[in-house]
């Protein structure tokens, strides 16, 4: 049983671009969060999503951070018009279902803005 | 609203040391309390869990207890080894934070031989 997964596993990006990450969650499961993790720092909760429902994206920025899982494929955080404070390591977790539920986590992806 | 609080490092024992890593929390509700653990350069990983009162976790020689008391959920482990030397972090979920996963800092542990 795969574990989730997350690609690119590192990203490199100029300063105006967008980032796309995307992340496939276990078999089964069908709640995703994403996680910023900034260097030496814990993680930080991003937003919650479940197929084709946003239910709480109370971390994200306002501004060019979207998340979206849709009813196939993986789920996918965009970031638009990239800047120098967006590199950071983003983990995408997953559950089975809501409640006190345990978050496997992926890999992450390494998000580099030069 | 929900947080978690460790203790800060990094902190340094030798081979075979008792290991001892503080966490309390604050929760407006009944959370289940977690310890992941994050090698370099990789994801975290579930270490243990618990999810009641005086329930205590264990996993690869680390346990820890769920204190609602003390609001506390520290982790220990009696003989660390090299192979342990990575980051810890400690975290809550819970029904009224949503279901997100709320993370303590984090904390560095290296171990020597």
């Amino acid at each position: 049983n795969a574990g989730v997964m997350q690609n690119p596993r590192h990203l490199v990006r100029r300063r105006g671009q967008e980032a796309r990450l995307r992340c496939s969650p276990m078999k089964g499961h069908s709640h995703v969060y994403w996680y910023r993790q900034l260097p030496e720092e814990g993680l930080k909760f991003m937003v919650y999503l479940q197929k084709e429902n946003i239910i709480d994206e109370s971390g994200m920025p306002k501004e060019r951070f979207s998340a979206e899982f849709p009813k196939e494929g993986p789920s996918i955080l965009r970031i638009q018009q990239v800047v120098r404070g967006d590199s950071a390591a983003y983990f995408c977790a997953s559950s089975q279902g809501q409640g006190k539920e345990t978050q496997y986590f992926g890999p992450g992806t390494r998000l580099l803005v030069l | 609203g929900d947080s978690v609080t460790q203790m800060e490092g990094p902190v340094t024992l030798s081979e075979e040391a008792f290991l001892t890593i503080n966490c309390t929390y604050t929760a407006t509700g009944y959370p289940s309390l977690f310890w992941y653990v994050q090698y370099p350069g990789e994801g975290l990983q579930l270490l243990l869990k618990a999810t009641k009162a005086d329930d205590k976790g264990s996993n690869k020689g680390f346990e820890a207890t769920y204190r609602k008391e003390t609001t506390s959920f520290h982790l220990e482990k009696g003989s660390v080894q090299v192979s342990d030397s990575a980051v810890y972090f400690c975290a809550l979920s819970d029904r009224s934070g949503g279901f997100k996963t709320i993370f303590g800092a984090g904390t560095r542990l290296f171990v020597k031989a």
